[in-house]
């Protein structure tokens, strides 16, 4: 079957970290890029991240540069997104996806998310 | 960053109705526009790519078009499973932004 599964999430007090992951299966994980979106009820979906299938290029949104790392083992089919410093704003589904590039960029694929709670 | 408005931001509507939804974009994003529709508990299913490509699986009801930085989500003829909330997205640029959503509920 055709899936991204993310796992990781938690409750975790603020100034924490957790790692979250991304695992894929039914394609062929070593050439798409992956992303990292997250939702909350008052902002919505916000882009996060992304690592091209290489895992040697990274992008990602100013709100969590230099805190969220993101990185991919294709030997293992897996995208990690590393959160550091979390604060009670980081609390949220966090979402990964993975982008097309035929005839444009979309996410043509999603996980069903794993849920974030930053809170002391 | 490219921010994205939608209109409106929620509507109600009842099965059969033609519904239109509205995306703009800040500025010129060359087509590189998705819809996507989400239910409650689900994560997001891309619907439309590219402003106006059908995506595989997607009933023919649903449609996109352009218009310069107006965008839009067109369903002919809205059926019960349609009832869900819609996000559009830039593809354009980094970051990716996305529209807050609009609401179709039943009248």
């Amino acid at each position: 079957e055709v899936q991204l599964v993310e796992s990781g999430g938690g409750l975790i007090q603020p100034g924490g970290s957790l790692r979250l992951s991304c695992a894929a299966s039914g394609f062929t994980f070593s050439t798409t890029w992956v992303h990292w979106v997250r939702q909350t009820p008052g902002k919505g979906l916000v882009w996060l991240s992304r690592v091209n299938p290489q895992g040697d290029s990274t992008t990602y949104a100013d709100s969590v540069k230099g805190r969220f790392t993101i990185s991919r083992d294709n030997a293992k089919n897996t995208v990690y997104l590393q959160l550091n410093s979390l604060r009670a704003e980081d609390t949220a589904l966090y979402y990964c996806a993975r982008e097309a590039s035929l005839g444009g960029w979309y996410f043509d694929l999603w996980g069903r998310g794993t849920r974030v709670t930053v809170s002391s | 960053d490219i921010q994205m408005t939608q209109s409106p931001s929620s509507l109600s509507a009842s099965v059969g109705d033609r519904v239109t939804i509205t995306c703009r974009a800040s500025q010129y994003i060359g087509g590189f526009l998705n819809w996507y529709q989400q239910k409650p508990g689900k994560a997001p299913k891309l619907l439309i790519w590219s402003a106006s490509h059908l995506q595989s699986g997607v009933p023919p009801r649903f449609s996109g078009s352009e218009s310069g930085t107006d965008y839009t989500l067109t369903i002919s003829s809205l059926q019960p499973e349609d009832f869900a909330t819609y996000f559009c997205q830039q593809s354009f640029t980094t970051p990716r932004t996305f529209g807050p959503g609009t609401k179709v509920d039943i009248k």
